[in-house]
This record gives C-alpha cells, structure tokens and sequence, in this order.
C-alpha cells in the first residue's frame, strides 16, 4: 500500500522569506500524481500545486514550485516570499493513476506559521 | 457558484443516535468521496464511489454507510454514533475523465459526539 509522510507536524518562515516542505512517499508503482493542498484556519482545502510522475520537469505556481525527485520519492513545496495568507496546514497526497478509484492518500499535514 | 455543498456545517450528536450527512455537488463529476479529519492523522478515506450505483469501502469504513442513487449527492450515514467518530468530515469528488484531476472539497462537517 502506498504511504505519505511529512515528517515536519510544524514550521514556521519570516514574511517575505522561502520556505520548503518536505513530503516523501513510498509506492511500487510507476504512473501516479502528487499533489500539495493548503487548509486555511477556515477549513476549506484548496489545491495549491499538482504533478504527474512522468514529467521530468517540476511544477511551479505563482510563488509555490516543487522539487520532485522521483528516484527518491520525494516531493516537497517551496513557498517563495511568504506572505501572511501562507499561514495554513500544508497537506501533501498521492494518487494512484489509471485502474484505480482515483482517492488520494494523504500525509499527515504540515503546519506553516508566518511571522510578521 | 458550481461546488460542493456540505450539510450541516457542524453537529452535536448524542452517542448512540443516527446521523446523515449531505454531500451535493454540481459539477457532475462521476466520482465522490468522503475523508474524515483528525489532529495529527490528517484526512483518511471512509467510503468512495466511482459512479452513480457503486460504491467501495476506504481505509477507515466501519460505523459509516453510502449511497449514491444520482450523481449529484452522496450522503455518509452513521447508524449510531459514537464518540471517536467525532472529526471533520469532507466530501470531495472528481472528474474521472481527466487524467490528472484534482479533488475539489466542501468546507466540511464537523460533528462532535458525546
């Protein structure tokens, strides 16, 4: 079965600065999607970032990129110049590809403080 | 707005009562799924369905019960609640057809049994 960690439950940026957070995951499988979600205080999920495991290139959104390196299975975020509106529960999730029902397995999440 | 649509938006149960939650979306996405949320476990699968008739059981099924007679609702009952099943619950669904597809979410149901 395929498992997602962040081993990180916390972390904290100055406003303004770059931050990274880290996601490793553990799959026997070739044809998968990684995605990052931000929970704010509000509850809502909102997708921040995707990435399919064939592309070589990272992906990269605004002030969010990742670093994917498929090798070593891992997937983290960096947040460029932090802004106050960062602060939030970062969670990233695993998603088989095709055959299967398409649910995504999630890590235990990340907490971001961004400090003034 | 299109979306999904979660009912209520936060619940007192008495341990033992019956309780459904409502789940509608617009988007006419084939597939629905509901994911409960815990401090420090993040979200874990309850039940899904791939299509309209179908369902499957996730990683944390027991307590919960689905039905999905129309694309549109999927509604997650508890036959008896009881105490660990307080969480957050979220309904999401996707667009099977599109290959890289993420979930979109509701805001979540948070239930407190006692």
């Amino acid at each position: 079965a395929q498992t997602v960690t962040q081993s990180q439950p916390e972390m904290s940026v100055q406003e303004a600065e770059t931050v990274t957070l880290s996601c490793t995951y553990d799959t026997s499988e070739s044809d998968y999607y990684l995605f990052w979600y931000k929970q704010p205080p509000s509850r809502q999920m909102i997708l921040v970032i995707r990435q399919e495991a064939y592309k070589q290139q990272n992906a990269t959104e605004n002030r969010f990129s990742v670093n994917f390196q498929k090798a070593a299975k891992s997937f983290s975020l960096k947040i460029s110049d932090s802004q106050l509106g960062d602060a939030a529960m970062y969670f990233c999730a695993y998603r088989s590809g095709g055959g299967s029902q398409g649910n995504l397995i999630f890590g235990k999440g990340t907490k971001l403080s961004v400090k003034p | 707005i299109a979306g999904i649509t979660q009912a209520p938006t936060s619940q007192i149960l008495a341990a033992g009562r019956r309780m459904t939650l409502r789940c509608t979306q617009d988007m006419r996405h084939n597939a629905m799924y509901w994911y409960r949320q815990d401090l420090g476990l993040g979200l874990r699968l309850i039940h899904y369905s791939n299509t309209a008739g179908t369902t499957g059981k996730g990683e944390v099924p027991d307590g919960y019960s689905v039905s999905r007679a129309n694309t549109d609702d999927f509604p997650l009952t508890l036959a008896s609640a009881v105490p660990s099943q307080t969480s957050v619950y979220f309904c999401a669904s996707r667009d099977s057809g599109s290959y890289n597809s993420p979930l979109h979410f509701g805001n979540g149901t948070r239930l407190t049994v006692t």
